[in-house]
């Protein structure tokens, strides 16, 4: 069976600090991947999404980044952190969609991120 | 383009009364729709899902949906709310054919239980 895991689970940092939060999958090959990120009271905002290795696409303009060095891995990056990035960050699978699979994305436990 | 609406970001019922959450998706091509729960602190769980078929889906813990193209609606219900049930519910669609799998999501309903 997939799983999907997240770490760290919690987070404090200050602003102007570096940002690295990874995502694993196990137990399928070549998924898409996605990062989210909840603020409160603000729904889900797509972050990123990766189709392969090195494949990466943003949503928003930000400063966060994301990389897929491997084909079950998904990192969420930032040079400097800002107030703004405290949220909660989701990591998030799919079959690829050639597999005609329905596209139905599966979550990870998440990551509590505060930036004070 | 699609897009998820979802009305009432609060709802409160109480324990033993019929659940209804409501969801309305805008969709140029066939849908694909999904529901999930997120209680606090934690990911997002796949509650049930519309492919194709059979318009009225039933998934976990109780929970049912009826997908209703003419009013591109596609709300949850439950008959009974349990006190577990209190969490926060999101509507979600994508297309078929979709080259990126990209789900749009509602913004969400928080759903209260009261004893």
């Amino acid at each position: 069976s997939q799983t999907i895991h997240q770490w760290p689970a919690t987070l404090v940092q200050p602003v102007g600090s570096p940002l690295s939060l990874e995502c694993t999958v196990e137990g399928t090959s070549n998924p898409n991947l996605y990062w989210y990120r909840q603020a409160a009271g603000r729904g889900l905002q797509l972050l990123f999404y990766s189709v392969g290795i090195g494949q990466i696409s943003s949503e928003v303009p930000q400063n966060l980044s994301a990389s897929r060095p491997q084909d079950r891995q998904f990192i969420l990056s930032s040079k400097k952190l800002l107030l703004s990035d405290s949220g909660f960050y989701l990591c998030a699978w799919s079959a690829p969609t050639t597999s005609g699979q329905g596209n139905e994305q599966f979550f990870g436990p998440g990551t509590r991120l505060t930036v004070l | 383009a699609q897009s998820v609406t979802q009305l009432g970001s609060h709802v409160s019922v109480s324990e033993g009364a019929l659940v209804l959450l409501r969801c309305n998706y805008s969709s140029s091509v066939p849908p694909y729709l999904f529901w999930y729960v997120q209680y606090p602190n934690q990911g997002l769980q796949l509650l049930l899902k519309y492919t194709t078929g059979a318009t009225l889906v039933k998934g976990i813990n109780g929970f049912e949906a009826e997908f209703k193209k003419s009013e591109t609606s596609f709300h949850l219900t439950k008959p009974s709310a349990h006190m577990s049930d209190a969490a926060e519910y999101f509507c979600a669609v994508t297309f078929r054919g979709s080259t990126l799998g990209r789900l749009y999501f509602g913004r969400g309903t928080q759903l209260t239980v009261w004893p």
